[in-house]
């Protein structure tokens, strides 16, 4: 098992830009999260997915959208880049025992 | 949703001393406590968590865990640290198991 895997690990983006961070796991996961981890303030949960077709919002959606078409993907769309979006992004999901397998992280820069 | 307050941004410590990083969280009906750990430019992995049952638990690496009820904590204990665990630890209370709620983090620096 790959476990979760992230892509891209490391991005620069202008303000303005739009990406896609890449999340997927072959755990048949059913709940995936997506958080954002900044300097001192912990890991905030951006939005999050039962299962396919279900997502929801989380403590700080605003500037995001997810989607998740099938079990295995849950990919984080940014549309206009600002530098508050500066950040490392992880992409987790958890087992049916609670544990909770994180990717790698992407590390964002927006300028 | 469960808060957490992890006491301590930063812990330092020398190798082989005994060390205990503390978490507080608010009260729930029903809890289920982790620690995870998150060492330089990785995810976050498990150490252990607390789900039922004995109050006291056991990680990887030697890590322990007392869950305490009446004062709503879960401190992180080990009796003596490697230069190897110099690391962030979180803490995460959750109300399912499936809707972590992460503490700030802990750094843990561990000096010969």
């Amino acid at each position: 098992n790959a476990g979760v895997t992230q892509t891209p690990k490391f991005r620069i983006l202008k303000i303005g830009q739009s990406m896609t961070l890449q999340c997927t796991q072959d755990m048949n996961h059913n709940y995936m999260y997506w958080y954002r981890q900044d300097p001192g303030m912990g890991l905030k949960l951006i939005y999050y997915s039962v299962g396919a077709g279900i997502t929801d919002k989380g403590e700080v959606p605003n500037g995001y959208n997810v989607s998740r078409s099938t079990t295995e993907d849950f990919p984080l769309r940014l549309e206009l880049a600002a530098p508050s979006q500066t950040s490392v992004y992880f992409c987790a999901s958890i087992s049916l025992n609670t544990e909770a397998f994180f990717g790698q992280g992407t590390r964002l820069t927006v300028v | 949703a469960q808060s957490v307050t992890q006491l301590d941004s930063q812990v330092p410590v020398f190798e082989e001393a005994p060390v205990e990083l503390r978490c507080n969280y608010s009260s729930s009906v029903s809890v289920y406590l982790f620690w995870y750990v998150q060492y330089p430019n990785q995810g976050l992995q498990l150490l252990l968590k607390y789900l039922s049952g004995s109050t006291l638990v056991k990680g990887i690496n030697g890590f322990e865990a007392e869950f305490n009820k009446s004062q709503t904590s879960f401190h992180l204990r080990k009796p003596s640290v490697h230069i190897s665990d110099t690391a962030e630890y979180f803490c995460a209370p959750s109300n399912s198991g499936y809707a972590l709620n992460f503490g700030k983090g802990t750094s843990l620096l561990v000096t010969p």
